[in-house]
């Protein structure tokens, strides 16, 4: 069965350090990857997304990340954040022919502390 | 350009009454898919329509059901509920180019609901 596993629950920085949030997934085809986030109150909203091609794709927000198809795995980077970056992150991936169905990951909840 | 909307917003209901959900479609879109998200848990698919028909179902049973309208808009209909049921009802909507791949979908706000 498809699984995506987010490493990191609860993620704590201060503002203009580095960011990255693992994210591996299981399924042996041809995968669609995206990112979501959610911030306080508001609903979920795309990051950024990868379908074929460079494998480094960047994103909204400064945000970008990189499949590593080996690895499976789709992580996500920003080299500087701001405090306005708070929110909960969702890895969610999406294999061909499994009838448009998103697979998420738990989450990782960032606190970037001004 | 209206999203992805969602009504109601919240609901009650009680152990063992029905409920029914309802979303409207991204100006454009004519997939619906819902998700259930449980507190501090990632959203969990539980079936997607598209041309008025469901294309794919996760693992839930079957008093879980929807419809898709001509217009794109949708239903999701719960019927005997348990307390498990109380959780946030995400609604996504995407335009269909391709039937193998998984396109982008946009979230709605998503209707919170709580079984007491």
């Amino acid at each position: 069965a498809q699984s995506v596993s987010q490493h990191n629950h609860h993620v704590i920085l201060s503002e203009a350090a580095s960011l990255e949030l693992g994210c591996n997934y299981s399924y042996g085809g041809t995968v669609n990857l995206f990112w979501y986030v959610q911030y306080p109150g508001q609903h979920l909203q795309l990051l950024l997304k990868y379908f074929s091609g460079d494998p480094l794709v960047k994103g909204i927000k400064g945000f970008e990340a990189e499949f590593i198809k080996s690895k499976f795995s789709f992580n996500l980077r920003k080299p500087s954040v701001q405090w306005s970056d708070t929110a909960e992150y969702f890895c969610a991936v999406g294999g061909y022919n499994q009838g448009g169905k998103l697979i998420f990951g738990q989450g990782t909840e960032l606190s970037v502390k001004p | 350009d209206a999203g992805v909307t969602q009504s109601p917003t919240h609901l009650i209901k009680t152990r063992g009454q029905q409920v029914t959900l309802r979303c409207s479609p991204k100006s454009g879109h004519d997939t619906v898919s819902w998700y259930q998200q449980a507190l501090g848990q990632g959203p969990q698919f539980i079936f997607q329509y598209y041309e008025e028909e469901e294309r794919q179902r996760g693992n839930f049973p079957d008093r879980f059901s929807g419809h898709q309208y001509p217009n794109y808009s949708s239903e999701l209909n719960v019927n005997a509920l348990l307390l498990g049921d109380s959780a946030l009802y995400l609604c996504a909507s995407s335009w269909t180019s391709d039937l193998t791949s998984t396109d982008t979908q946009y979230f709605g706000p998503g209707t919170r609901l709580t079984v007491l």
